[in-house]
């Protein structure tokens, strides 16, 4: 069935750096972006950006560029995101998400439609 | 950035009400908007897309409407398995954002 899959729950130290990885199945892995979204305890759901696996072109908010990266491997369907330079704020729950796209006459509107299991991220001295 | 605004942040209800969640955009977004279920521990779920569209699989008691700044998610009648959090989101233009949230609790 189509799934993402995430790689497991990191302990990170204040400065250091955090690679999540999201293998994907079921699907043709270069046809859709992936984005990501992280979530912090008990807040809501925050959109990082997201990466074309067809081209490889990320997109990152102004907010993160400049720590995050996002990458892909077509060879084993994966998509990765590493944030570095992490601080306490970085706390979060990481989702990895396919987005699809629904095209009308007022352009074309991007939504989520699979969902990684979510990777907590805990930066903690 | 555009900004999401929902209403209310919290509801109380019981089996076999009707919900009405209300979500607003800062400023027009025509029907960019999706609406997502998550539930504690778990990753969203794609309900409707383009304020209206219901998502595969997703149980005909949800529905959405709305354009513009103004959108409203229903569910028709609640089920046990409905008691959530929603989030609206836009997709007009990025940064996308997404709403504070809608907790739907057992009265």
């Amino acid at each position: 069935q189509v799934q993402l899959v995430q790689s497991g729950a990191e302990v990170k130290k204040p400065g250091a750096s955090v690679k999540v990885s999201c293998k994907a199945s079921g699907y043709s892995f270069t046809n859709y972006a992936i984005t990501w979204v992280r979530q912090a305890p008990g807040q809501g759901l925050e959109w990082m950006g997201w990466i074309s696996a067809h081209s490889g072109d990320p997109y990152s908010t102004q907010k993160l560029q400049g720590r995050v990266t996002m990458g892909t491997d077509t060879s084993t369907g994966t998509a990765y995101m590493e944030l570095r330079s992490l601080t306490d704020d970085d706390t979060a729950v990481y989702y990895c998400a396919r987005r699809r796209l629904s095209f009308s006459g007022s352009g074309s509107l991007s939504f989520f439609d699979i969902w990684g299991q979510g990777t907590m991220v805990t930066v903690s001295s | 950035d555009i900004q999401m605004t929902q209403s209310p942040s919290s509801l109380s209800a019981s089996v076999g009400d009707r919900v009405t969640i209300t979500c607003r955009a800062s400023q027009s977004i025509s029907s960019f908007l999706n609406w997502y279920q998550q539930k504690p521990g778990k990753a969203p779920k794609l309900l409707i897309y383009a304020a209206s569209s219901l998502q595969s699989g997703v149980p005909s008691r949800f529905s959405g409407s709305g354009s513009g700044t103004d959108f409203t998610l229903t569910i028709s009648s609640l089920q046990p398995e409905d008691f959530a959090t929603y989030y609206c989101q836009q997709s007009y233009s990025t940064p996308l954002t997404f709403g504070p949230g809608t907790k739907v609790d057992i009265k």
